[in-house]
């Protein structure tokens, strides 16, 4: 599975857009992105997930660049709730490979 | 609909002792998957079973066993603890064979403390 860059931490006000980067530049083209959260010592929750086109869902959107080496998870009201870590996973669907590879995620910091 | 449930919540172990940690899938799922996240660390894929069978298997040492039941509930072992197996035991469940969807949905963890 292909390797994904985050940021280490954000800040984002209450109430705000808040914007989530992921690199994902040696993507290939049957890897899909996938986006999870972990609130502090809960189990992961799953987000959103995309090939090339951009997904939204009650959660979240996700913009997925036209070349595809870059993603941006979009949280568009945030709130306290949503501090968490995000990790942006790229994985592909066959069969075999269904295990996640998780990174260091991004720790998002809603402020009020 | 009942989550992914874990037993215990919490185990206190001494070095070189066995720990049984166990995991219920949602119903309906056939793959339990077993991560471990040890403090400072992220995420790591230990085991994956899926109908009964163990599918795929992380870098981890055959100490760390599992196994899955006809129920579909699993059960990971680790024997001869040593004191960096100190982590959050995180088991997820899904349903295999819908394509590009794998949403895989975790249960709390069991955080195992050896001493």
């Amino acid at each position: 599975d292909a390797k994904t860059t985050q940021p280490p931490s954000m800040d984002c006000a209450e109430g705000r857009a808040a914007n989530l980067p992921c690199n994902h530049s040696t993507i290939s083209g049957n890897e899909y992105v996938y986006w999870y959260r972990q609130i502090h010592s809960q189990g992961p929750q799953y987000i959103i997930h995309g090939l090339k086109n951009n997904e939204t869902n009650e959660m979240a959107s996700l913009i997925i660049t036209e070349d595809r080496k870059s993603s941006t998870l979009i949280l568009p009201h945030a709130t306290l709730r949503d501090t968490a870590v995000y990790y942006c996973i790229v994985r592909n669907s066959n069969f075999g490979n269904e295990k996640l590879t998780f990174g260091t995620g991004t720790r998002l910091t809603i402020i009020p | 609909e009942a989550g992914v449930t874990q037993s215990p919540t919490h185990l206190i172990k001494t070095r070189g002792q066995q720990a049984t940690l166990r995991c219920s899938p949602i119903s309906g799922h056939t793959s339990v998957y077993w991560y471990q996240q040890a403090l400072g660390l992220g995420l790591q894929f230990l085991l994956w079973y899926d109908e009964g069978e163990e599918r795929n298997r992380g870098n981890f040492p055959p100490r760390f066993s599992g196994r899955q039941f006809p129920n579909y509930s699993s059960e990971l072992n680790v024997n001869a603890l040593e004191l960096e197996d100190s982590a959050l035991y995180l088991c997820a469940s899904s349903l295999v064979g819908t394509g590009s969807y794998n949403e895989q949905f975790f249960g709390p963890g069991t955080r195992l403390t050896v001493l």
